[in-house]
């Protein structure tokens, strides 16, 4: 079965500091996997996808995640927070043999001046 | 990317009464539509799974007389909350599947409702 795990539901930083939410998978077979971002009252907006190419993969608005097999991570990054990366992010995984997806509890994220 | 809309973004409606939520995939064509219900600081749970000309497949636990979904069209999918009551005041959100394997899926704007 497959799942997905968010670890921290808040995180805090300052303005300029590096952004790391952390994901971790569990799927019997390889996964695809997403993280997608929710602004207040919004659907969701893919910020980036892993589909068994690169192990590191960039997305919008400067975030980067990196597949860690022997891990099972998908930890998403950013150099550098902006006000505007205040946010509530998804992790999720999908494998097409179950054709569903299963979305982590979510991270909020808040950005301090 | 493909564009996913939802209408409408908020429905204040009276106990009882049925209020539609319709979602529509405006430049591709989306064989499969997923409904999902947020609670607030939550995650998405999903509902059902809406494949066009065919009956939706829900999740265990959803009432599939109270959440009423239909896809007519490969461009059209929607959510029907019956005789709705204050509990199933929350955020709906659609998300239609993306062409090829990888899966990406495309969501809606989601649509607030809130039963008085």
């Amino acid at each position: 079965a497959q799942s997905v795990t968010q670890l921290g539901s808040h995180v805090s930083v300052s303005e300029g500091a590096l952004v790391l939410l952390r994901c971790n998978y569990s799927s019997s077979v390889p996964p695809y996997l997403f993280w997608y971002v929710q602004y207040p009252n919004q659907g969701l907006q893919l910020l980036l996808k892993y589909t068994s190419a690169a192990t590191l993969v960039k997305g919008i608005n400067g975030f980067e995640a990196e597949f860690k097999k022997s891990e099972t991570s998908f930890h998403l990054t950013k150099p550098s927070a902006h006000m505007s990366d205040a946010a509530e992010y998804f992790c999720a995984v999908y494998t097409s043999g179950t054709y569903k997806y299963i979305f982590g509890t979510g991270t909020r994220l808040k950005v301090l001046a | 990317g493909a564009v996913v809309s939802q209408h409408p973004s908020r429905v204040i409606c009276k106990s009882g009464t049925s209020v539609k939520i319709e979602c529509r995939s405006l430049d591709f064509q989306a064989t499969t539509m997923f409904w999902y219900r947020q609670f607030p600081k939550q995650s998405l749970m999903l509902m059902a799974t809406s494949n066009e000309g065919s009956k939706a497949t829900y999740e265990q636990g959803v009432e599939k007389d109270k959440f009423l979904i239909n896809h007519a069209s490969l461009t059209l999918s929607t959510l029907t909350v019956t005789s709705a009551h204050p509990e199933d005041s929350s955020f709906y959100i659609c998300s239609a599947q993306g062409q090829g394997n990888t899966g990406e899926l495309f969501f809606g704007e989601g649509s607030r409702l809130t039963v008085l």
